[in-house]
C-alpha cells in the first residue's frame, strides 16, 4: 500500500497562467476527495468522486476550476486563468466503500503559488 | 453551512504534561476524526469515531465521540517533542460507511518544550 501520492509537490505560477495537478489514490480506493488548504485554516472541501462519477462540488469550486476522474482511477484538478487568491495548498484523499468503515487518508499535498 | 469550532487554537506545553483539546459544531456528526499534521505535509489520520459515545485510544492518544454528537475531543497523554504539530478534528454527515465530504476545525497548534 503506496498511500495516495500528489503530482507536482509545489508549483509556482504567473497569474493568468493554467494549472494541473494530478492525484493517485491508494489502490483499490473507490473514494476520491480534493480539498484546498490556506494558511492557518483547516482544509475547506473542492469536490468529491465515487469512481469516475463525481458526486459533489462546493461552491468554493469556481468556473475555473474543473476535476475529472476519467477512468476511476487518478484524478486531475485543473484551474484556468489562476489568480493569487488561489494559492494554497490542494490536498488529495480517498477512501473505499469496500470496508467495514470509510476513512479518508490524505496525500502530501500541491503547494500552489500564483504570482 | 456547518461549522466546527475548535479549541483551543495553540498551545504551549512542558514535555511530559497531559494535553487535550476539543471541537463543537453547530451541526449534528455521525462520523468525527482527528488528524496530525506537519508543516509541509497532508494530514495524517490520529482516530477514527463513528458511534455517539465512542471512546477510542490509539497509544497515549484518547478521543471521544460526544453523546450529543455535536463534540469530539482528543486527549495526549504525557507529551513528547515529537507530539508538535498541528490537530485538526473533522466531522461528516455520513455514518460509518458512507463517504462524503468533511468538515475541519481550525486546528490547535501544540508546542512541546523539552
Amino acid at each position: 500500500d503506496t498511500g495516495v501520492s500528489q503530482d507536482p509537490r509545489h508549483k509556482i505560477t504567473k497569474r493568468g497562467q493554467n494549472v494541473t495537478f494530478r492525484c493517485d489514490p491508494i489502490s483499490e480506493h473507490n473514494r476520491l476527495y480534493w480539498y484546498r488548504q490556506t494558511l492557518g485554516q483547516g482544509p475547506e472541501f473542492l469536490t468529491y468522486f465515487q469512481n469516475e462519477a463525481q458526486l459533489e462540488k462546493s461552491r468554493l469550486l469556481s468556473d475555473r476550476f474543473s476535476a475529472e476522474r476519467p477512468k476511476g482511477s487518478f484524478s486531475t484538478l485543473e484551474i484556468q486563468r489562476t489568480e493569487q487568491g488561489d494559492s494554497a495548498m490542494y490536498l488529495c484523499a480517498s477512501s473505499t466503500s469496500g470496508g467495514s468503515t470509510d476513512t479518508q487518508y490524505f496525500g502530501p499535498g500541491t503547494r500552489l503559488t500564483v504570482l | 453551512g456547518q461549522q466546527l469550532n475548535q479549541s483551543p487554537q495553540s498551545m504551549f506545553i512542558q514535555e511530559g504534561e497531559d494535553v487535550s483539546m476539543n471541537c463543537t459544531s453547530s451541526s449534528i456528526f455521525n462520523t468525527w476524526l482527528w488528524y496530525k499534521q506537519d508543516p509541509g505535509e497532508g494530514p495524517v489520520l490520529l482516530i477514527a469515531l463513528y458511534k455517539a459515545g465512542e471512546l477510542t485510544s490509539n497509544g497515549r492518544l484518547t478521543a471521544q465521540f460526544g453523546i450529543t454528537r455535536k463534540d469530539s475531543f482528543l486527549n495526549i497523554s504525557a507529551s513528547i517533542p515529537s507530539d508538535v504539530g498541528i490537530y485538526f478534528c473533522a466531522g461528516r454527515s455520513g455514518t460509518y460507511n458512507q463517504g462524503g465530504k468533511l468538515i475541519f476545525g481550525q486546528g490547535t497548534e501544540l508546542s512541546v518544550k523539552p
